[in-house]
């Protein structure tokens, strides 16, 4: 599986933009960048994906380099409840007996959201 | 829409005893996975399930069994449970139709072996 690079930990402020990155320099033609995360106490909720263009939806945005080897997942306004473990998966298109559905996880960044 | 609900919610074990942990999905879904969360360490894969009596093992599945007898449950079972396996354990499922659909992830159950 390709591996993804993120920060251990961010801090931001309330009410102001988180940009969160993702390394995945081995990403292939074919990989899904998706983006998960982890509230406190519960199971982890995605939150997008996107293949190569820019993807944006009622929770966060997605910038994906035109190399595709890195990513940024944008939060437009932090709020307290979005300190959470964010996840970022590479997801292998197409189907093939089932391996390519699974989610492998890294320790992802852990964004704290101050008052 | 309930989702994934997984049961129970806690469960304290004595080394050595036998549990099943239970997973059920309203959503049609093909695919089931179960995964274990350590402290401070993300999800890793126990188990998966493309369907109805098809099973297969994920990064993690020594001393867990799974079966898949319904599109909706996925049962994981602990045969004789060890203090390793104290753990959050979280099913998620998702359709395989589409290439980059989500997964939706139970609540957890926080299992304790003593």
């Amino acid at each position: 599986d390709a591996k993804t690079t993120q920060p251990n930990s961010m801090e931001s402020n309330e009410e102001e933009p988180v940009h969160l990155p993702c390394n995945h320099s081995t990403i292939s033609g074919t990989d899904y960048i998706h983006w998960y995360r982890q509230l406190p106490s519960q199971g982890p909720e995605y939150v997008i994906h996107g293949l190569t263009s820019n993807v944006n939806n009622r929770m966060a945005s997605l910038a994906i380099a035109e190399d595709r080897k890195s990513s940024t997942l944008i939060l437009h306004r932090a709020t307290l409840r979005d300190a959470a473990v964010y996840y970022c998966i590479l997801r292998g298109g197409g189907y093939s007996g089932g391996s390519n559905y699974k989610l492998t996880f890294g320790k992802g960044t852990l964004l704290t959201v101050n008052p | 829409n309930a989702g994934v609900t997984q049961t129970p919610k806690f469960q304290v074990l004595k080394t050595g005893q036998s549990m099943t942990l239970q997973c059920a999905q309203d959503m049609n879904h093909e695919y089931m996975s179960w995964y274990r969360q350590d402290p401070g360490m993300g999800l890793r894969l126990i188990h998966y399930s493309v369907g109805a009596g098809i099973t297969d093992q994920g990064e993690v599945p020594n001393g867990y069994n799974v079966s898949r007898s319904t599109t909706e449950d996925f049962p994981l079972r602990l045969l004789s449970a060890a203090p390793s396996q104290t753990s959050v354990y979280f099913c998620a499922s998702r359709t395989i139709q589409g290439v980059g659909t989500e997964a939706f992830f139970g609540q957890g159950t926080r299992l304790t072996v003593v």
